[in-house]
């Protein structure tokens, strides 16, 4: 299955900052994801990444707060923009192949 | 309702123990159904699609009741290094992307 790698790993950053994660898949995926988990909870998806295209947002969450690109078959960013504290959560993106579902490692965010 | 609903645990059995998890979904034209494993403080990884006819990898079986709109995961001989939240995941109609349920957190003891 496809393997991603995902940074940065974790980050400490000040509130009304902008933070942009980055997702690189080894392979070429139709899919991609971008999820949220916050302590304790499970995933809640964000948006569906759409290569060259905007991407769609789930109820509650929107691109000017999450602007997400997708310029090829293999990557993927999310941007937080204007972060609070309300934001500290770790951040996934995930890639769909022929095997299912794969999640890079995460990205450990806090806002202070 | 919850799209995917799971029942959160924690369970807590004794190393060997046979343990089942129960998982229902709301969309009936759901078609794909998967269970994963979250340890602490990693990313989920897949354990097993489920399918149809029920299927079974080793000490785990998972199975599908599309009447009812319940997926199980049945572990058999449970080992310490089965600890861990197990994910029930389904697919959102007929698009690709993913649902997944609350977890449920599983901790075997020696």
């Amino acid at each position: 299955s496809a393997v991603i790698s995902q940074k940065p790993s974790r980050d400490i950053c000040q509130r009304g900052t902008s933070l942009t994660i980055q997702c690189q898949v080894d392979s070429q995926v139709t899919m991609m994801f971008w999820y949220r988990q916050q302590p304790g909870q499970s995933l809640t998806l964000i948006a569906t990444a759409n290569q060259g295209s905007e991407a769609t947002y789930e109820s509650g969450f929107v691109i000017d707060k999450f602007p997400i690109s997708r310029p090829n078959l293999t990557f993927s960013t999310l941007t937080v923009s204007n972060m609070s504290p309300e934001d500290s959560s770790i951040y996934l993106c995930s890639a769909r192949d022929l095997y299912g579902y794969t999640f890079g490692s995460g990205t450990r965010l806090t806002v202070v | 309702r919850k799209e995917v609903e799971q029942d959160p645990g924690p369970f807590n059995v004794p190393e060997g123990a046979t343990v089942a998890f129960n998982c229902t979904y709301s969309n009936s034209a759901s078609q794909s159904f998967f269970w994963y494993r979250q340890d602490c403080r990693k990313e989920p990884k897949l354990l097993m699609s489920v399918y149809s006819s029920g299927n079974e990898d080793g000490r785990f079986t998972a199975q599908l009741n599309r009447a009812s709109q319940y997926i199980s995961l049945l572990i058999r001989d449970s080992k310490l290094s089965d600890s861990a939240t197990y994910l029930c995941v389904v697919n959102k109609s007929s698009a690709s992307k993913i649902i997944f349920g609350s977890g449920t957190r599983l901790s075997i003891r020696p």
